[in-house]
Parts: C-alpha cells; sequence; structure tokens
C-alpha cells in the first residue's frame, strides 16, 4: 500500500462546476500538505500549501487539510478549461522528502 | 534563465546504453531534487542535494544510477546500462534553502520549483 493514495480519474466536468480531488494517506509522520497542478509535459508547479487541519483558501481554490481521517481535499470553483492539468497532492516530514500522490487528471470542458 | 532547465528535453537510448541527464537549478538554490516520473504516476524520490553534498540517495532505484553535483550548482543524473524499466520523466527541482524544519523555514523548503523534466525512452 502506498503512503499517499489518490484517485487517478480522469475526472471529466462542465466548466463552471466545482471540482473536489482528495487524497488519503497513511504516514502520521507528515505535517505539510501540498497541491501541485501539472499540465501536459511540463514540470509540477506548486498550488497551494497547508500546514494544519483545517481550510486555506486562495481564489478559486480551497485546501482542505483532516488530519485526524488522514484526509486532504483540493476544491476548485467556478472551474475553467485552463484548470485541465493533472494535479498531484504530496506531503511532506521531517525529513524534508516530498512524497506524491498518484495524481488526478482533471478536464474541464467549455 | 529565471526558472529550473533541463536538459536533454527527450533522449531515445537503447538498451544497455549509458544516459546522462543534466540540471541547472535556479541560481542561488542550495537544495537540488531528483524525482522519476513514470507514466500516470506521481514523481517519486530519488536523491537530494544541499550543495554539493548528497545527503539522500535513498530512491535511487539500482546501483546504475548516480547523481553528481560538484559544484553545489549544476547536477546530472547518470543512468548506466539502461532497461526498459527506466523510461519515464526524470524531473529535477530545486528550492532556496536547506531542508529543516528549524524556525519554521520549512514553509520555504516546501516550494519546490521543478523543471519540465527529461523524457527518458530506452527501447
Amino acid at each position: 500500500q502506498k503512503e499517499v493514495e489518490q484517485d487517478p480519474g480522469p475526472l471529466s466536468v462542465p466548466e463552471g462546476a466545482i471540482v473536489s480531488l482528495n487524497c488519503t494517506y497513511s504516514n502520521s509522520a507528515f505535517q505539510y500538505f501540498m497541491w501541485y497542478r501539472q499540465y501536459s509535459r511540463k514540470g509540477p508547479e506548486l498550488l497551494m500549501y497547508t500546514y494544519s487541519s483545517g481550510n486555506k483558501e486562495d481564489g478559486r481554490f480551497t485546501a482542505q487539510v483532516d488530519k485526524s481521517s488522514k484526509y486532504i481535499s483540493l476544491f476548485i470553483r467556478d472551474s475553467q478549461p485552463s484548470d485541465s492539468a493533472t494535479y498531484l497532492c504530496a506531503m511532506l516530514n521531517a525529513g524534508n522528502m516530498l512524497t506524491f500522490g498518484g495524481g488526478t487528471r482533471l478536464m474541464v470542458k467549455p | 534563465g529565471a526558472g529550473v532547465s533541463q536538459s536533454p528535453r527527450y533522449k531515445v537510448a537503447k538498451r544497455g546504453q549509458d544516459v546522462a541527464l543534466r540540471c541547472d537549478p535556479i541560481s542561488g538554490h542550495v537544495s537540488l531534487f531528483w524525482y522519476q516520473q513514470a507514466l500516470g504516476q506521481g514523481p517519486e524520490f530519488l536523491t537530494y542535494f544541499q550543495n554539493e553534498a548528497q545527503l539522500d540517495k535513498s530512491g535511487l532505484p539500482s546501483d546504475r544510477f548516480f547523481a553528481e553535483r560538484p559544484e553545489g550548482s549544476v547536477s546530472t543524473l547518470k543512468i548506466q546500462r539502461t532497461q526498459q524499466e527506466d523510461s519515464a520523466v526524470y524531473l529535477c527541482a530545486s528550492s532556496l534553502v536547506a531542508g529543516s524544519l528549524a524556525g519554521g523555514r520549512i514553509a520555504n523548503t516546501g516550494e519546490l520549483f521543478f523543471g519540465e523534466g527529461s523524457r527518458l525512452t530506452v527501447l
């Protein structure tokens, strides 16, 4: 079993929909939680990171962490075709090593 | 340039050939990471440098993989006697500061800046 599990999708939604992306993890040592976006044939780019349980909002994006359930989510409001990409959750422990989920491919159709 | 630069972008090798992949991190970045990303998968950690010191190579899959960063700037990932299972995108990432939880600096180390990757295909 992988330390970080993520549904690979693909997830196809119409433009304007609310998107929910999720990851579960098994390692309690993870302390920081990130979401990366990766366009086709590009490197991942950091979208958001959080430390504590709760919500963090940045524009159309909201990251949610529930440490007690070992579950994190990324919500995208008013999704746009330009949001079509692979979304990777990633987690950081004290050793500074990022552990990534497998990524969820999102397609937003106009 | 302003970002992490990797070369070559695409490499096709015959099984058994040696390959070398180059990473030019953002100027002044202390930390440098190599990741391997198989098709449809997330990046998997290979190795980590802090300046010229290779502090962690626990992710290297075999002794055919070797990485160096001799002057604490450019890094090279070398794969000897390539096998088909080595086919993947090799991502390099750099970060401004050294990895540490001390003083809350982890907030900076969490932001890794990735290059576009080197796609290796072994025939």
